[in-house]
């Protein structure tokens, strides 16, 4: 166990929906990071938080967004969903100061109709 | 940060010592060697870390090259629960790398009875 939760774990949903995705880091982590996972695919990386700010974005499209709340519990937002949106969605916290290493939550798993 | 190469597939007999190599010819002289896995689909794991000195933690040995331009993942008896994808990620340390980090497609180690 991580420390770091998703909600929820499996999300059937229809194109164009919307869909919002969960995450809690773990206690004393500032930093939120999302990531996609397509099917044999690699990881990649949409937008980090850190302290409820932006810090960095990826390759995160515009029907997508993220906010980090004053709890530290962040939500990914996707929007007008594709086909093409299926994957597993991770979030990860990490470490505040140090070496900095990822902490990953178990991923939602997103499959549109 | 640098690029890795990693063979795509490796098999291994349970109890014996598993060796994943990683090439990262073009790293640089501040960037750390990270492994991390990932269990069929489940959240990635992070394993072990090093910049040049050999590493062990209670889960693997990381043994870099003097040169620096390759390493080895040592688990030294494998079982079951480790066949999973392995990943060789090179990034200078420190949370705020995080987003720069390359996920390739890693290594895929099957553990075999």
């Amino acid at each position: 166990d991580s420390g770091v939760t998703q909600t929820p774990k499996h999300l059937i949903t229809a194109t164009g929906q919307r869909v919002t995705l969960r995450c809690s880091p773990r206690s004393g982590d500032l930093s939120v990071y999302w990531y996609q996972q397509s099917l044999d695919q690699g990881l990649q990386f949409l937008i980090q938080y850190y302290n409820g700010e932006e810090r960095a974005k990826g390759n995160i499209l515009e029907r997508f967004s993220a906010q980090q709340f004053p709890d530290l519990h962040s939500e990914l937002n996707l929007s007008s969903l594709e086909l093409g949106d299926s994957a597993l969605y991770f979030c990860a916290s990490s470490v505040p100061a140090g070496s900095g290493e990822l902490f990953f939550g178990e991923g939602s798993r997103l499959t549109v109709l | 940060d640098a690029k890795t190469t990693q063979p795509p597939s490796m098999d291994c007999a349970e109890g014996r010592a598993a060796n994943l190599p990683c090439n990262h010819s073009t790293i640089s002289g501040n960037e750390y060697v990270y492994w991390y896995r990932q269990i069929h689909s489940q959240g990635p794991q992070y394993i072990i870390h090093g910049l040049k000195n050999n590493e062990t933690n209670e889960m693997a040995s990381l043994i870099i090259t003097e040169d620096r331009k390759s390493s080895t993942l040592i688990l030294p008896h494998a079982t079951l629960r480790d066949t999973a994808v392995y990943y060789c990620i090179v990034r200078v340390e420190g949370a705020g790398n995080n987003r720069k980090l390359i996920w390739g497609l890693g290594t895929s180690l099957a553990v075999n009875p």
